[in-house]
């Protein structure tokens, strides 16, 4: 099955610093989504984007959805402990079986 | 509260005890789906549900069963369980409708560790 490419694989940072990580597909999605997975939880939707060109933000959190609808970003600003985990895309296209793929994860190490 | 919930959160087996995990959701969801997370390779789906006794196969369905008996309860069955098995399983639901405005969110269970001896 297919699977995106999610990048960078981990992230050590400092607290403070801003955050940006990525997804391509090789094909199109009508939805890009974006989880946080906290240790020993399962994974918790972050950000939802509809729309190709499109930018939300939820808090400290911006997600872009790609003009060419094969690629998302999300950026945290201003990075806290609490960002510590590991962070998902998921694209998802209409008329399918609308259960997201995934991309395998970024995670994310914040020094105090 | 609306949830997902799935049992046990831990269990550890030997090769070839069949073994059950159940899933249950309260938000009266039609899809419903099984995962496996894995070091390095995130999140591949076993099977789905799009409704009460419709299942496909997922991106990695071999040694699994599900069955989807009720809206509410999508159990995933490992009828003779191998150690390439052991893994970090998650059920998700979400609603049907999928519109360009919608949130078709999956909702997530908080996982079961299995390992396989």
């Amino acid at each position: 099955g297919q699977q995106l490419n999610q990048s960078p694989q981990s992230m050590f940072i400092q607290e403070g610093e801003d955050v940006s990580m990525n997804c391509t597909s090789s094909s199109i999605f009508n939805t890009w989504l974006w989880y946080k997975q906290d240790p020993g939880e399962g994974p918790v939707l972050l950000i939802a984007l509809y729309k190709a060109g499109e930018l939300t933000s939820n808090g400290r959190l911006t997600a872009q959805f790609g003009i060419t609808r094969k690629d998302s970003f999300l950026n945290i600003s201003a990075s806290i402990p609490s960002d510590v985990g590991i962070y998902f895309c998921a694209g998802q296209l209409y008329g399918g079986s609308y259960i997201p793929t995934f991309g395998r994860g970024t995670s994310l190490i914040v020094h105090p | 509260e609306a949830q997902v919930t799935q049992n046990p959160r831990y269990l550890i087996t030997v090769t070839g005890k069949k073994l059950t995990v159940t899933c249950s959701q309260n938000m009266n969801h039609e899809y419903m789906s099984w995962y496996r997370q894995d070091p390095g390779l995130g999140l591949r789906q076993i099977y789905y549900s799009m409704n009460v006794e419709v299942t496909d196969k997922g991106d990695v369905p071999e040694g699994y069963k599900v069955s989807r008996k009720e809206k509410r309860n999508f159990p995933l069955i490992l009828e003779s369980p191998s150690p390439n098995q052991t893994s970090l399983y998650f059920c998700a639901s979400s609603s049907r409708i999928a519109t360009s405005g919608g949130t078709d969110t999956q909702y997530f269970g908080p996982g079961t560790r299995l390992t396989v001896l």
